[in-house]
């Protein structure tokens, strides 16, 4: 079974503070995704990764950052955390091409104060 | 903006009855996906419909898709108390490369 692992399932910080989220896949899956979750909103793409070092912006790119250096780890960077950015981050991978499922990881509730 | 939307947002039934939940969407798609998410974790997959496909099953799940009315519903049959999660469609466009769509969700109950 495919598994995402995300670093953290629940984190603290304070407004200001530059917060990062881990994320690994162990099936040498091509994309990755980084995806918030609000209630009503449903999911929103904030970035995804197809290749090792490249990234594209998703629906809310702004106050994020990712960095991809291994084909198995996509990050996520909050430079500069506000309190608008509290919310559930999933990060999910699939393989390249059509009709590939996303495998999601268990969240991270971040709660910025 | 949201591609696939969800009806009903909320729909609370008794074990053994059939759930039945709605998804619309926009544009053309490639195909269509349904996810499950229990109460804080992540989505799993459930199943996937082709634009050129019309019904599928899976257990006690059927999918259908009406591409001319840009609809899909989720047929869970006998539900059980362990259903009880919130259910999302998800489409992948025929345009925009890798992305894949998300509709706010429809949270079922399901009382033993």
């Amino acid at each position: 079974d495919v598994k995402v692992t995300q670093s953290s399932r629940y984190l603290v910080k304070r407004t200001g503070e530059k917060v990062f989220l881990e994320c690994v896949q162990d099936m040498d899956h091509e994309n990755m995704f980084w995806y918030r979750q609000d209630p009503g909103l449903g999911l929103r793409l904030i970035y995804f990764s197809y290749d090792v070092k490249m990234k594209e912006k998703g629906d809310i790119p702004e106050g994020y950052s990712v960095s991809r250096e291994k084909k198995e780890r996509f990050s996520l960077i909050l430079e500069s955390a506000s309190t608008n950015q509290t919310s559930m981050y999933l990060c999910a991978s699939n393989r390249a091409g059509r009709n590939q499922p996303q495998h999601f990881g268990d969240g991270t509730r971040l709660s910025i104060l | 903006s949201q591609q696939g939307e969800e009806d009903p947002q909320a729909l609370s039934i008794q074990e053994g009855e059939n759930a039945t939940m709605n998804c619309s969407y926009k544009t053309s798609i490639n195909n269509l996906q349904w996810y499950r998410q229990n109460s804080g974790r992540g989505l799993v997959h459930l199943i996937l419909i082709r634009s050129n496909e019309r019904e599928k099953h899976s257990g006690r799940l059927r999918v259908t898709l009406d591409t001319s009315k840009k609809s899909s519903s989720l047929l869970i049959t006998a539900s059980r108390a362990a259903d009880t999660a919130s259910y999302f469609c998800a489409t992948d466009g025929r345009t925009g490369g890798f992305k894949t769509i998300f509709g706010a969700g429809t949270r079922l109950f399901v009382k033993a």
